[in-house]
């Protein structure tokens, strides 16, 4: 069964930093694309950043791009997501994704970590 | 980016009726788009890929279809466990972008 954990949610303030981090089991992690996609309170989705299964390719929502900085390390079956110069409109719950093999979309989500930015 | 349009933002049924959302992509994507069920406090779930592929475990009752620019999410039959915001997800270029959601709520 997949399983991905995210943690390392927190309050940070306007303009401060925060590492989440994303366990994965279940799956071969190494041979599947990753994503994180957020949600604000009471909006909808909004697709943020995704990896690819070696790590080499990143891409970026428009939103977060210079901001936000996608990472993985297969040894330890781990998608990370640094966040700096975090504003008030990155509050959202942040989900961990695995990418559905070979045909783009999602099949397998995180339960969702809170990150609050707030003065 | 490309920008996904749903229509309508929310909807009213009742059990059992026959239901059909819209997603309309700003350029053609080919037929790269996904539909996902939320229900709240609960992350999304694919229901479908490739525009009218079933992800495995989805009920028949639901079906995609389009391709190029216009999609359609159709509910055969509304069942309560279905009362739900539904998305629409292009994967044809980054970044991904997701529509802005329907509710389906209960008539």
């Amino acid at each position: 069964e997949v399983q991905l954990l995210e943690s390392g949610a927190d309050l940070v303030h306007p303009g401060g930093s925060l590492r989440l981090s994303c366990a994965a089991s279940g799956f071969t992690f190494s041979t599947y694309a990753m994503t994180w996609v957020r949600q604000a309170p009471g909006q909808g989705l909004e697709w943020v950043s995704l990896i690819g299964s070696g790590g080499d390719n990143t891409y970026y929502a428009d939103s977060v791009k210079g901001r936000f900085t996608i990472s993985r390390d297969n040894s330890k079956n781990t998608l990370y997501l640094q966040m700096n110069s975090l504003r008030v409109e990155d509050t959202a719950v942040y989900y961990c994704a695995k990418e559905r093999y070979g045909s783009g979309q999602i099949d397998s989500w995180g339960q969702g970590t809170l990150v609050t930015v707030s003065s | 980016a490309i920008q996904m349009t749903q229509s309508p933002s929310s909807l009213s049924a009742s059990v059992g009726d026959r239901v059909t959302i819209s997603c309309r992509a700003s350029q053609g994507i080919r037929n790269d788009l996904g539909w996902y069920q939320q229900k709240p406090g609960k992350a999304p779930k694919l229901l479908i890929y490739a525009a009218s592929s079933l992800q495995s475990g989805v009920p028949s009752r639901f079906s995609g279809s389009g391709s190029g620019t216009d999609f359609t999410l159709t509910i055969s039959s509304l069942q309560p466990e279905d009362f739900a915001t539904y998305y629409c997800l292009q994967d044809y270029k980054y970044p991904w972008t997701f529509g802005q959601g329907t509710k389906v709520e209960i008539k």
